[in-house]
């Protein structure tokens, strides 16, 4: 069983400041990783993927892969209240692209 | 983002019941999903289709689990006999390919309660 894991949370951050979101997966052959938003009660809504090492960014977000360590993180600059969601960590699998979740990491964005 | 519908938006039942959920996607993804999460837990894949057949399922998606695609565009999710344990949120969602970069784009999801 391919595992993707994530701290709970919830993580606390000042607004303006900047939040950082981890995540470990356990298929060294993976090759893409996407970050998806969750609000309460809500679908998951695409932020970022990421499929090279290094980092990626759009926006006040920037993502960061380092294949060797199976390691992949979200980075949310000058973050905002209406940051304050779970964030999903998503690796596909399998020849279907099947996505395995992690429990995703709830932000809490304090003013 | 490519939009995508599920209907009913929160659905109640009696156990034992069935349920069927549906999803409108766009007309040019082939490949579609089910996934599931049980209020306070991770999104839990179930099973994907592609040209009227499933592709994949998951263990969760045993013989009380079915998919199909009845008139080339919905594509629906029935739930026979529910359980207790069935009550979650459904999401369906769609993709352009299998290639590793294809983005899964999720509906809004179905609520569904069983008591």
């Amino acid at each position: 069983q391919k595992e993707v894991e994530q701290n709970s949370g919830p993580l606390s951050v000042p607004e303006g400041a900047i939040a950082s979101l981890n995540c470990t997966y356990s298929d060294r052959v993976s090759q893409s990783f996407f970050w998806y938003r969750q609000y309460s009660g809500k679908s998951p809504e695409l932020i970022m993927s990421i499929y090279s090492n290094g980092d990626k960014e759009d926006g006040r977000f920037t993502a960061q892969l380092n294949k060797a360590s199976q390691y992949v993180s979200l980075l949310i600059r000058d973050s905002q209240p209406s940051d304050s969601a779970t964030y999903l960590c998503a690796v596909p699998q399998g020849g279907g692209n099947k996505l395995t979740f992690g429990t995703g990491t709830q932000l809490k964005v304090e003013l | 983002e490519p939009e995508v519908t599920q209907t009913p938006s929160h659905q109640v039942t009696q156990m034992g019941q069935e349920v069927i959920l549906r999803c409108v996607p766009i007309s040019n993804h082939l490949y579609f999903y089910w996934y599931r999460q049980i209020l306070g837990q991770k999104v839990e894949f179930l099973v994907s289709f592609y040209n009227n057949e499933i592709s994949e399922k998951s263990e969760i998606f045993d013989d009380q689990f079915s998919v199909e695609r009845p008139d080339g565009s919905n594509f629906t999710l029935k739930i026979r006999s529910t359980k207790l344990e069935d009550s979650a949120m459904y999401f369906c969602a769609r993709s352009p390919g299998l290639a590793y970069t294809d983005t899964q784009y999720f509906g809004p999801g179905t609520r569904l309660t069983v008591l």
